[in-house]
């Protein structure tokens, strides 16, 4: 079964709207972490936000925000006032203390800024 | 500061041809580690995982293999080439901790 859950596998929005990145996990831990990353197109991977099992709550950093929800294992992310420079693949990730902190990657979604 | 080298950055291999890419981690010690692969327009997909020297975890069956001689060394290898090999490599490591997984470069292989 899959850990990481993103069933938005292309989303394209025209500059200046909010999206919303829609992960769903799948754990038995209960200490487990969940991050976001972000793949512009040189491929580089790069850390936007990791988030611990225990704190729930939400977070805003400028444009950026995440909706961590235990109760739907979901840890959604929202770009407000989207921009070009957002255009990239970006991943959602579990890793869980059970299994020595593997990391398991949701399958992407690929967002489109249109300008 | 921990830093993560992946090298090289890009590789054209003919096939039937033997693979070697190599990752290094510095200032960390014990580190999880990692190689994936991403075929154009996909997804991430975990190949394999090391938690120490000489332990490594393989994913998905194929024609390649991984070797970590040293604690913060992972190579990933292959004896030869196929077209479907083709793809973007990613190294990463982990901290046993699990603060999050940081990424090389990658290698984007094309194998002709």
């Amino acid at each position: 079964a899959q850990k990481v859950t993103q069933a938005q596998t292309e989303i394209s929005v025209v500059e200046k709207e909010d999206v919303t990145l829609d992960c769903v996990y799948e754990t038995r831990d209960t200490t487990y972490y969940l991050f976001w990353y972000k793949q512009p197109p040189s491929g580089e991977l790069v850390f936007l936000i990791r988030r611990n099992s225990f704190d729930e709550q939400n977070e805003i950093s400028g444009r950026y925000s995440w909706n961590f929800q235990k109760s739907t294992s979901s840890f959604n992310f929202t770009i407000t006032a989207s921009q070009v420079v957002d255009s990239a693949v970006y991943f959602c990730a579990l890793s869980e203390v059970l299994t020595g902190n593997q990391f398991y990657f949701g399958t992407g979604t690929s967002l489109t800024v249109i300008p | 500061s921990q830093t993560i080298h992946q090298w090289p950055a890009t590789l054209v291999q003919p096939v039937g041809s033997p693979l070697s890419l190599e990752c290094t981690v510095e200032g960390t010690s014990n580190p999880n580690l990692y190689w994936y692969r991403q075929a154009a327009g996909r997804g991430l997909q975990l190949l394999f995982y090391s938690v120490g020297i000489g332990q490594i975890s393989s994913e998905v069956p194929q024609n390649l293999s991984a070797s970590r001689p040293q604690d913060r060394q992972f190579i990933l290898s292959s004896k030869k080439l196929l077209l479907s090999d083709s793809g973007f490599y990613l190294c990463a490591w982990t901290h046993s901790s699990g603060v999050g997984a940081f990424f090389g470069q990658g290698t984007r292989l094309t194998v002709v």
